[in-house]
């Protein structure tokens, strides 16, 4: 199973922007990349995801590098609602459909 | 339209026992999914469901069953409980097999063995 590597904590100043980075070295090629984050006390919540190409949606942007080996999750500003564990997904669409969590990015940000 | 709902939201038992967790999904969506949560191993996949078939599974003991009704609800039953299955079980919900869909998350049953 493809495994996503995280770095254990981050911390932002409201208002500003966050990358929050995923390595994903053994991804396949019909690997989906989600991600996904989890308030305190509550179920995870999804944010956005994408194949190779960068997407953007209302909460969030996901910039992946062009060998698809690491993404980005970029919060163009970070408000105190945002603080949560940020987790990063391969998801494989070409037969086992599993989700594989990694330990997830604690995000804090500072008011 | 309601979100995921998982029955009971807590729950005590002993060891040996058994449970049985439910949740209803999003309605229209055929897909769901279950997650066991642990502060020592994160989130990890339990098995997903699909038009009343389960169609992945994790690496957990066969202790650990589920199934899917016709109307989409699912249900998932831990017997012979142990210390370790103490832990937070969350059930999403997708449209299709949760691949290339977004899930959505339930609100998870707390569970605690004691």
């Amino acid at each position: 199973d493809a495994k996503t590597t995280q770095p254990n904590s981050m911390e932002s100043n409201e208002e500003e922007p966050v990358h929050l980075p995923c390595n994903h070295s053994t991804i396949s090629g019909t690997d989906y990349i989600h991600w996904y984050r989890q308030l305190p006390s509550q179920g995870p919540e999804y944010v956005i995801h994408g194949l190779t190409s960068n997407v953007n949606n209302r909460m969030a942007s996901l910039a992946i590098a062009e060998d698809r080996k690491s993404s980005t999750l970029i919060l163009h500003r970070a408000t105190l609602r945002d603080a949560a564990v940020y987790y990063c997904i391969l998801r494989d669409t070409s037969g086992t459909y599993k989700y594989i969590f990694g330990t997830g990015t604690r995000l804090k940000v500072l008011a | 339209k309601a979100g995921v709902t998982q029955t009971p939201r807590y729950l005590i038992k002993t060891r040996g026992q058994q449970v049985t967790l439910s949740c209803s999904p999003i309605s229209g969506h055929r897909s769901v999914s279950w997650y066991q949560q642990t502060p020592g191993q994160g989130l990890q996949f339990l098995f997903e469901y699909f038009s009343e078939t389960q169609r992945n599974k994790g690496n957990f003991p066969g202790r650990f069953s589920g199934r899917q009704f016709s109307n989409s609800r699912s249900e998932m039953n831990v017997s012979t409980l142990e210390l370790g299955d103490s832990a937070l079980y969350l059930c999403a919900s997708s449209p299709r097999l949760a691949g290339i869909d977004e899930q959505f998350f339930g609100p998870g049953t707390r569970l605690t063995v004691l």
